[in-house]
């Protein structure tokens, strides 16, 4: 099983570019999330997909747009890049959404520098 | 702002001591869950408690849960150097699907 994999691991953007970061899990899990992590910010919640189907707002969804492709994938996606979003990005997984007591299981990151 | 509050941010202790790490947050929760960052990797979870719950024991792991301050703490006994890393608390809202971190402890454990 591989889990929970992002792609890519690295990137470098312009101010200004767009991209999209690809997120799959095999787990069959119903739930997705991205987080950013900053220096002594901990994790911050973007968005997430409590099902296929839904998406929802998390703590800092400014800058941001998320697909819920399928149950497997979840991409989030960069319209207009800003240095602001520099930072280590992870995308999680779990089996349920609501009240149903569940850990995440998350991918190795993807390291993004916008110049 | 963020749900959870980690104290202290660092940590620096001796290898065999034991190292205990505070967790606060705001709102009404379904659980509480700990996770550890190794530098430069993904996040592992550690273990979970539940709102009706208040202590939960895993290997070295101790998680206390406190739902009327608002407040959790991880113990790790017997500290090893291995266990170096940053420690995480997430709240789960239940209700709504999130699940929101504190800001981290970073632990040092030295031989």
């Amino acid at each position: 099983n591989a889990g929970v994999t992002q792609t890519p691991k690295f990137q470098v953007l312009k101010t200004g570019q767009s991209m999209t970061l690809q997120c799959a899990q095999d787990m069959n899990h119903n739930s997705m999330y991205w987080y950013r992590q900053d220096p002594g910010m901990g994790l911050r919640l973007i968005y997430y997909s409590a099902s296929e189907g839904t998406t929802d707002k998390g703590e800092v969804p400014n800058g941001y747009n998320v697909s819920r492709l399928n149950k497997r994938e979840f991409s989030l996606r960069l319209e207009s890049a800003a240095p602001s979003q520099t930072s280590v990005y992870f995308c999680a997984s779990r089996r349920q959404g609501l009240a149903a007591n569940e850990k995440l299981f998350f991918g190795s990151g993807t390291q993004l520098s916008v110049l | 702002s963020q749900q959870g509050e980690e104290d202290p941010q660092a940590l620096s202790i001796q290898e065999g001591e034991n190292a205990t790490m505070n967790c606060s947050y705001k709102t009404s929760i379904n659980n509480l869950q700990w996770y550890r960052q190794n530098s430069g990797r993904g996040l592992v979870h550690l273990i979970l408690i539940r709102s009706n719950e208040r202590e939960k024991h895993s290997g070295r792991l101790r998680v206390t849960l406190d739902t009327s301050k608002k407040s959790s703490s991880l113990l790790i006994t017997a500290s090893r150097a291995a266990d170096t890393a940053s420690y995480f608390c997430a709240t789960d809202e239940g209700n709504t699907g999130k699940l929101i971190f504190g800001q981290g402890t970073t632990l040092q454990v030295k031989p």
